[in-house]
């Protein structure tokens, strides 16, 4: 069965340091999203993704952030100046039609 | 704007007992309504879904209803067992559209012997 699949599964950076965190999407999907959960909170939305732009964002989602489709497969999250607030679960997420959306197994960014 | 409030966890029972995760929400108009599941390492995972008022979501045995009259889409399963152990999420999206997900903080089932 197909599946969204995300990496580094753990990643520990320092305060102020760049981080990406890559997502493989399900491969006919056409809509992409990133949610975060930081520990104890909500699931919250990040970003959506659609025909190459940004389709939604959060008030999260500031100038640190930025989102790209670099080649057909990977979507990937940048994080320029990491905080240390930025610490959580990272969860990549894709949907063929806007309709279901599956989500991968989550990277934890620890930031230092 | 929209929420999702669910109960508090953990929930703790016993294999074969009764199980209800409340789950309220507040939206304009008429959201679909969503149940995610997390087991541990795991990504979440579509659980079941309700599109419209009184429409009744159902998979693996659990069992949810869309109430408008009550913002409501309370989770149930009548017997759980040690591998329903994870955590659960409620969330609602504007309807028809390919919209974020609103999520509630989730809710940790323990299921023991």
């Amino acid at each position: 069965e197909p599946e969204v699949t995300q990496t580094p599964s753990h990643q520990v950076t320092q305060m102020g340091q760049e981080v990406i965190l890559r997502c493989v999407p399900i491969s006919n999907h056409l809509y992409f999203y990133w949610y975060r959960q930081i520990l104890g909170q909500k699931v919250e939305f990040l970003v959506s993704f659609y025909n190459n732009e940004i389709s939604e964002k959060s008030e999260i989602f500031d100038d640190q952030f930025s989102v790209e489709r670099p080649d057909g497969s990977n979507f990937t999250l940048k994080i320029r100046s990491t905080k240390l607030e930025d610490s959580a679960m990272y969860f990549c997420a894709s949907s063929e039609r806007g309709n279901e959306q599956f989500f991968g197994p989550g990277t934890r960014l620890t930031v230092l | 704007g929209n929420s999702v409030t669910q109960m508090e966890g953990p929930v703790t029972l016993s294999e074969e007992a009764f199980l209800t995760i409340n789950c309220t929400y507040t939206a304009t108009g008429y959201p679909s309504l969503f149940w995610y599941v997390q087991y541990p390492g795991e990504g979440l995972q579509l659980l079941l879904k309700a599109t419209k008022a009184d429409d009744k979501g159902s998979n693996k045995g659990f069992e949810a209803t869309y109430r408008k009259e009550t913002t409501s889409f309370h989770l149930e399963k009548g017997s759980v067992q040690v591998s329903d152990s994870a955590v659960y999420f409620c969330a609602l999206r504007k309807a028809g559209t390919a919209s974020k997900l609103t999520f509630g903080t989730g809710t940790r089932l323990q299921v023991t012997l």
